[in-house]
């Protein structure tokens, strides 16, 4: 298993503000996973983090918008932008541990 | 990766065995079928993976079927506290941090 912090737990901000949302990992990864859960919906995954170079997005999500590092092998943050209502959702990330991923608890984001 | 397809919900009782089935007619040959549970204000939690046959561990069990293009996961005997969601997912066994996420089947237990 993998023990997998995430940090703030829940937040509520003002539309037009940025908040940076970070993942700490008990163990080195290679890859590391940023995904959304809007309001009574599924995940979706919104990037890749690799160490060492530039996440890959999804389709739907740009950088501009969900900045990512990924400064080392155990740490990682997502910011959103310039948040407006609709980025109200839970955003988790995961790790691969190669039967299974593990999940953080999530980051639960209101706009208002 | 394969699309899955499961029921949007299922009601049981404490005591009862549960069933869910999803579909995944076009699972390709090196995809893994991997179950997800998830409470409310959590992230999910992995519960099971198997590639064919039947896999049983502590909490559950998975039933293929030979041809694959479906697969069962069986809880026996839910309490309350197995109320969640339960998410079907397939690809490959090697790479599951990139994961497709369906809708997931809501069950609820009763007492």
């Amino acid at each position: 298993s993998a023990v997998i912090s995430q940090k703030p737990s829940r937040d509520i901000c003002q539309r037009g503000t940025s908040l940076t949302i970070q993942c700490q990992v008990d163990s080195q990864v290679t890859m590391m996973f940023w995904y959304r859960q809007q309001p009574g919906q599924s995940l979706t995954l919104i990037a890749t983090a690799n160490q060492g170079s530039e996440a890959t997005y999804e389709s739907g999500f740009v950088i501009d918008k969900f900045p990512i590092s990924r400064p080392n092998l155990t740490f990682s943050t997502l910011t959103v932008s310039n948040m407006s209502p609709e980025d109200s959702s839970i955003y988790l990330c995961s790790v691969d541990r190669g039967k299974g991923a593990f999940f953080g608890q999530g980051t639960r984001l209101t706009v208002v | 990766l394969a699309k899955t397809t499961q029921p949007i919900s299922m009601d049981s009782y404490e005591g009862q065995e549960v069933n869910i089935t999803c579909s995944h007619n076009n699972i390709a040959t090196n995809d893994y079928i991997t179950w997800y549970q998830q409470f409310p204000s959590q992230g999910p939690r992995f519960i099971i993976q198997g590639y064919k046959t039947k896999v049983t561990n502590e909490v559950a069990s998975l039933f293929i079927p030979a041809d694959r293009k479906s697969s069962t996961l069986s809880l026996p005997r839910v309490s309350l506290s197995d109320t969640a969601v339960y998410y079907c997912l397939v690809g490959d066994g090697g790479s599951q941090g990139n994961l497709i996420f369906g809708k997931g089947t809501k069950l609820s237990v009763k007492p």
